[in-house]
């Protein structure tokens, strides 16, 4: 079964600032997919960037970026110029490519909860 | 405006009572998944569904029974087997071949056992 962990329950940064959150995944999978949700107060899921397992280059959406390491089975978050609004859970999601028997399946982590200090 | 609604936004039941938690989708969207969410804890796959009448097994599936009749719908049945139900539940979907695409979540279902 396919596994995802978040090592960090809870990080915090200075706005402005950057921060790392981290993720490692567990897979025989060759065919599979990666994400990185946001959830704030309102609970409201929100996507903040993804990975398709087969692309060697590394996945950025304006200040949010990844560090795809497929061999370590790593998918960080790196998040710069870290803004008030920034402040939520952050959760790690793997889902199961069409070449799998699960396909489809998806697996999230147990969250990061990112505090950005004024 | 197309979206995923779940309903009701609260929910009370009874211990040994069966409830149903509805999901409708008006996106066209083929795969349907329910999560189940603890305080402070990440979500947990219940149950999903590719295609109509046809779902899988998530990692938590005991005590919980789901249906997939119409494409637009996918309401999932917490069963008085469900030892400890009171939880916040999503339900979310991906269009067709969007294996690589966000899923859409609803606004969710928190469920108290009273």
């Amino acid at each position: 079964a396919q596994t995802v962990t978040q090592s960090q329950p809870e990080m915090s940064v200075q706005e402005a600032e950057t921060v790392t959150l981290s993720c490692t995944y567990d897979t025989s999978e060759s065919d599979y997919y990666l994400f990185w949700y946001k959830q704030p107060p309102s609970r409201q899921m929100i996507l903040v960037i993804r990975q398709e397992a087969y692309k060697q280059q590394n996945a950025t959406e304006n200040r949010f970026s990844v560090n795809f390491q497929k061999a370590a089975k790593s998918f960080s978050l790196k998040i710069s110029d870290s803004q008030l609004g920034d402040a939520a859970m952050y959760f790690c999601a793997y889902r199961s490519g069409g070449g799998s028997t699960n396909a489809g399946k998806s697996t999230f982590g147990d969250g990061t909860t990112l505090t950005v200090k004024p | 405006d197309g979206g995923i609604t779940q309903s009701p936004k609260y929910l009370f039941r009874k211990e040994g009572q069966n409830v149903t938690l509805s999901c409708e989708q008006n996106l066209n969207h083929d795969a349907m998944y329910w999560y189940r969410q603890d305080p402070g804890q990440g979500l947990r796959l219940i149950y999903y569904s590719q295609i109509v009448n046809d779902f899988q097994k998530g990692d938590i599936a005991e005590g919980y029974s789901v249906s997939r009749e119409k494409k637009e719908s996918f309401p999932l049945t917490v069963t008085s087997a469900q030892k400890n139900p009171t939880a916040f539940y999503l339900c979310a979907s991906i269009r067709r071949g969007g294996l690589n695409t966000e899923a859409f979540f609803g606004q969710g279902t928190r469920l108290t056992v009273v």
